[in-house]
């Protein structure tokens, strides 16, 4: 079975530095794909980013960057010029790939991010 | 754009009643599942459903679960005798086809007194 492990219950930040938020994950497939979902106050889930497990290049979305370390089983999310909005937890989660059917998403514990003046 | 929808928002019940969750997925979305999250615990997975069928359940999912699309559009949760630890928020998703992006609901926050 898959597991996704979070070490950092809560990170802080200063509005406009950077934080990274690690991730680290154990499966013996090949094939699959890492997210980092965001989960603000009003507890709705709300994909950031998506990584495919094929793909060498690191995904990024706006401010949003992964570093994904394949061999070291790494899944990093480096959040750039750091907003008030980016204020919320933050789940890391794995999921097989080309199963062909439904393919449920393994959940990290969590991190819960707080953004300071 | 589409969204999956879930009523109520919020649902309060007493322990050993029986509730149904609701969902609607977007319309053309052929994979279902339900999540769990208790309070400040991570989000689990309950079961996925695709072809009028489950596809898998973890082992939360006994007996006092059931799910059902009745009528095509309605995704539904099922616990039949709930308990004080069934108290969590539930969150529906689906996707268009396996291994597309998934959408969550907003989801079902169950208390149960």
């Amino acid at each position: 079975a898959q597991t996704v492990t979070q070490s950092q219950p809560e990170m802080s930040v200063q509005e406009a530095e950077t934080v990274t938020l690690s991730c680290t994950y154990d499966t013996s497939e090949s094939d699959y794909y890492l997210f980092w979902y965001k989960q603000p106050p009003s507890r709705q889930m709300i994909l950031v980013i998506r990584q495919e497990a094929y793909k060498q290049q690191n995904a990024t979305e706006n401010r949003f960057s992964v570093n994904f370390q394949k061999a070291a089983k790494s899944f990093s999310l480096k959040i750039s010029d750091s907003q008030l909005g980016d204020a919320a937890m933050y789940f890391c989660a794995y999921r097989s790939a080309g199963t062909g059917t439904a393919s449920k998403l393994t959940f990290g514990t969590g991190t819960r991010l707080q953004v300071t003046l | 754009e589409p969204e999956v929808t879930q009523t109520p928002s919020h649902q309060v019940t007493q322990m050993g009643q029986e509730v149904i969750l609701r969902c609607v997925p977007i319309s053309n979305h052929l994979y279902f599942y339900w999540y769990r999250q208790i309070l400040g615990q991570k989000v689990e997975f309950l079961v996925s459903f695709y072809n009028n069928e489950i596809s898998e359940k973890s082992e939360i999912f006994d007996d006092q679960f059931s799910v059902e699309r009745p009528d095509g559009s309605n995704f539904t949760l099922k616990i039949r005798s709930t308990k004080l630890e069934d108290s969590a928020m539930y969150f529906c998703a689906s996707e268009v086809l396996a291994d597309s992006p998934l959408h969550f609901g907003n989801g079902t926050r169950l208390t149960v007194t």
